[in-house]
């Protein structure tokens, strides 16, 4: 069974740019959520989406949005990119009624 | 202060000592998990708790939900131990709070 899939893996964007990221779900798993990782912050929650619907999110402004699509799979968006988010960000899968998730190698991210 | 405070933030041992990584919490929670993260950003989840202990293999995880407490074990540790892990708390919503991190060393 193929694992969380997460392009690109590496990306560098100049400031003001905007970003889009990619995550493909293991199949059958309908719950795709995204984590931004810093080094100052730690892991911290963005979203979740299940079944193409945003079912929670984390505290981020509004230049941080995702969608899923029918097929499951997310992307999350960043625009006006700042200096700030500059991060790993991850994508994680999980079956609907669990809670145990499968998370993606991750797309690091450089602001410059 | 977290809502989510891990000790120690970092931990270095000896091959084959026994290691114990605690996990405090202030919200009410769904469940607990210990994760693991090696260097390159990797994350695998090792437990997902909500009442008692679980073990696996060399690990071991416990939580006690009066206290609002959690502790991972790491028995026989070995240097492919050495990873970061991170507690995290996942509420009835779904949402997912992270401690910041354990940073373990195991030296051969």
């Amino acid at each position: 069974k193929a694992g969380v899939t997460q392009t690109p893996r590496y990306l560098i964007k100049t400031r003001g740019q905007q970003v889009t990221l990619s995550c493909s779900p293991i199949s059958g798993h309908r719950s795709v959520s995204w984590y931004q990782q810093t080094p100052g912050q730690g892991l911290q929650f963005l979203f979740e989406y299940f079944s193409e619907t945003q079912r929670n999110k984390g505290n981020f402004p509004g230049r941080f949005s995702g969608r899923q699509f029918s097929n499951s799979r997310s992307e999350m968006n960043v625009s006006t990119l700042e200096l700030g988010d500059s991060a790993l960000y991850l994508c994680a899968s999980r079956e609907g009624g669990a809670n145990v998730l499968t998370f993606g190698a991750g797309s690091r991210l450089t602001v410059l | 202060k977290n809502e989510v405070e891990q000790s120690p933030q970092n931990l270095t041992a000896q091959e084959g000592e026994f290691i114990t990584i605690n996990c405090s919490y202030s919200v009410g929670i769904s469940a607990l998990h210990w994760l693991q993260q090696h260097p390159g950003g990797g994350i695998v989840s090792l437990f997902m708790l909500s009442s008692g202990k679980k073990k696996h293999g060399r690990l071991i995880a416990t939580i006690n939900i009066q206290e609002k407490h959690s502790s991972l074990h790491i028995t026989a540790s070995h240097p492919r131990d050495s990873a970061v892990y991170i507690c995290a708390v996942t509420s009835g919503t779904y949402k997912y709070i992270f401690g910041t991190g354990t940073r373990l060393k195991v030296l051969a």
